[in-house]
């Protein structure tokens, strides 16, 4: 079973900021924290991992706790083509294990 | 390269036919998954090979349900008989190996509806 914890969804306004939680309060030390999403229709697509420290990418920046049980995904500015089932998902080797993620709904 | 590839997109089958559905890897990955997605389920993991090899097939809802990697370039996730339950989006991903951190690709699924 999945072992993060996430809002089902979330609504945000275009050109916005968001701030998508997840709680992974059992991590181990050395599993990694990922984030996909799922575009309409599509299948998931990798957005960002870390394991400790901050990460930033040129799709989004990832926020990790320093007990690292929890972790913010962050969207600087929300656009409509950024709605989609967001995944937040412990990795440990290489297994994804998806859980219900927050369904992020973008209002122009 | 061209990402994950998988064939065919939809397929629509009566209640007790065989289905095959199909899947490319992206060259040079060496793990390959097999995941359903269903709205009550949400996405599941099917079973993942590793340089070809099955290594946890745990995932696979019974023995209607097979799936085999001939060689890196090519797998295959057969169900037989069908069964309308059996109605869903399989998504293929493809990675290298790793450490944990590594990012796995997806193909677009196929969604099969038996009828």
């Amino acid at each position: 079973d999945a072992k993060t914890t996430q809002p089902n969804s979330m609504e945000s306004n275009e050109e916005e900021p968001v701030h998508l939680p997840c709680n992974h309060s059992t991590i181990s030390g050395t599993d990694y924290i990922h984030w996909y999403r799922q575009l309409p229709s599509q299948g998931p697509e990798y957005v960002i991992h870390g394991l400790t420290s901050n990460v930033n990418n040129r799709m989004a920046s990832l926020a990790i706790a320093e007990d690292r049980k929890s972790s913010t995904l962050i969207l600087h500015r929300a656009t409509l083509r950024d709605a989609a089932v967001y995944y937040c998902i412990e990795n440990a080797g290489n297994m994804l294990t998806f859980g219900g993620g927050t369904r992020l709904m973008v209002k122009p | 390269d061209a990402g994950v590839i998988q064939s065919p997109r939809h397929e629509v089958t009566e209640m007790g036919q065989e289905v095959t559905l199909r899947c490319k890897p992206i060259s040079g990955h060496d793990y390959l998954f097999w995941y359903r997605q269903t709205m009550m389920r949400g996405l599941e993991l099917l079973i993942y090979f590793n340089n070809n090899v099955p290594i946890d097939d745990s995932g696979m809802p019974e023995d209607r349900f097979s799936a085999k990697m001939p060689n890196a370039s090519f797998s295959t996730l057969k169900i037989q008989p069908s069964e309308p339950r059996d109605s869903a989006v399989y998504f293929c991903a493809s990675s290298i190996l790793a450490t944990g951190g590594t990012e796995a690709f997806f193909g677009q699924g196929t969604r099969l509806t038996v009828v």
